[in-house]
């Protein structure tokens, strides 16, 4: 059974840019949430979808948001972007969703650098 | 919010030893308190979880314990091998918020053989 699978593994781009990560469940589960991974920060939440549904937001600015699409697929993309936003962007896929007792299957991440 | 502090961020046991790792969360309505183990290159994966309503976890060398009072729990690791070694993560989960956890910093384990 494939894992999750996230594309770009890595990517580089300057102040001001956008940028557009994408992430591919594990068969058959519908919950794809997205977390920030910095270094001494730990992972943050950023959103979680379900059905094509954001069901939960971080807090983080506008300029960061998602989608989901009808095959569970999922994309997140932050908009002028700033140096602080490099970080490893975690996606992960649970079989449900709301319940919060479920376990989280992450992919390998996409690692941006904002330069 | 929930806030979720771990300590301490880097450890260091010799092979064979044990390693804890502690963590606390500051919100009473967190129910759900997983483990996560992130290697060098990979994404974090669940080695063990405990919910609100169990005082103690064990899973052949990893045991989670929860003190609600305290609003604290750890991770064991008993016996250690060198595959252990990689950056672990305690998080918290609030009853009915859905998937969004809170992550601890996170622990860099060294094991020494």
């Amino acid at each position: 059974k494939a894992g999750v699978t996230q594309t770009p593994r890595y990517l580089i781009k300057t102040r001001g840019q956008q940028v557009t990560l994408s992430c591919s469940p594990i068969s058959g589960h519908r919950s794809v949430s997205w977390y920030q991974q910095t270094p001494g920060q730990g992972l943050q939440f950023l959103f979680e979808y379900f059905s094509e549904t954001q069901r939960n937001k971080g807090n983080f600015p506008g300029r960061f948001s998602g989608r989901q699409f009808s095959n569970s697929r999922s994309e997140m993309n932050v908009s002028t972007l700033e140096l602080g936003d490099s970080a490893l962007y975690l996606c992960a896929s649970s079989l449900v969703a709301g319940v919060g007792t479920g376990e989280l299957f992450f992919g390998e991440g996409s690692r941006l650098t904002v330069l | 919010g929930e806030n979720v502090e771990q300590h301490p961020s880097t450890l260091s046991v010799q092979e064979g030893d044990s390693a804890v790792i502690k963590c606390t969360y500051s919100d009473s309505a967190s129910n759900y308190f997983p483990w996560y183990k992130q290697e060098l290159g990979k994404g974090p994966q669940l080695i063990i979880d405990i919910r609100s309503n169990v005082g103690e976890k064990k899973d052949q060398r990893i045991a989670v314990t929860l003190n609600k009072t305290a609003k604290h729990f750890s991770l064991h690791i008993t016996e250690t091998q060198p595959e252990d070694s990689a950056v672990y993560f305690c998080a918290a989960s609030i009853k009915d918020t859905g998937n969004q956890f809170y992550f601890g910093t996170g622990t860099s384990l060294t094991v020494i053989p």
